[in-house]
């Protein structure tokens, strides 16, 4: 079983729709949560951190964390085409080992 | 500020010759990590560095590959001999301990 699962996509939304991206991982112990965008091309950048349950939210960005049900999720709201990526979820264990889901596609229709 | 410097960027090989990326991290960070990009297999951690000592290197492939980091600014990535399925985005990675990681632009590997 892989350490964190991401639907691949892909996924596409009308430009100013929300976009919502799921992620689940397999390891308790994991501590801190992470979702990176990656350009094509591009190496990965980190868009928001989170460390506790709840909600989290920069800009027009909103992450979720759930550690009973072990979920993460990001949100966009107000979609732009530049929006368009891969994004990818990331979670931390306390050994520092950093674990990447294999991302979802999102293309933001003008 | 300088960020994690890698190279080559770009690197076009024939089968069977040795391979060696490098990367520098960003200076004070004390975790370095290398991970393999492919549209089959996604972003795979290979192995990573704690203060210059490798702490967990399940993920490198075979024995083909080996990664060493002699002091805190400098780490390599050997690959030898170089197959065709070696062809993949290697990037290297640093944090502070248990921080965000922050990704080098990465080494694009073509071997034929």
């Amino acid at each position: 079983q892989k350490e964190v699962e991401q639907n691949s996509g892909p996924l596409s939304v009308p430009e100013g729709a929300i976009a919502s991206l799921n992620c689940t991982y397999s390891d308790r112990v994991s501590q801190s949560f992470f979702w990176y965008r990656q350009y094509s091309g591009k190496s990965p950048e980190l868009i928001m951190s989170i460390y506790s349950n709840g909600d989290k939210e920069d800009g027009r960005f909103t992450a979720q964390l759930n550690k009973a049900s072990q979920y993460v999720s990001l949100l966009i709201r107000d979609s732009q085409p530049s929006d368009s990526a891969t994004y990818l979820c990331a979670v931390s264990l306390t050994s520092n080992q950093f674990y990447f889901g294999t991302g979802t596609s999102l293309t933001v229709i003008p | 500020d300088a960020g994690v410097i890698q190279s080559p960027r770009h690197e076009v090989t024939e089968m069977g010759q040795e391979v060696t990326l490098r990367c520098k991290p960003i200076s004070g960070h004390n975790s370095l990590f290398w991970y393999r990009q492919t549209m089959m297999r996604g972003l795979e951690l290979l192995i990573y560095f704690n203060n210059n000592v490798p702490i967990d290197d399940s993920g490198m492939p075979e024995d083909r590959f080996s990664a060493k980091m002699p002091n805190a600014s400098f780490s390599t990535l050997k690959i030898q001999p170089s197959e065709p399925r070696d062809s993949a985005v290697y990037f290297c990675a640093s944090s502070l301990i248990r921080n965000t990681i922050y990704f080098g632009e990465g080494s694009w590997l073509t071997v034929v």
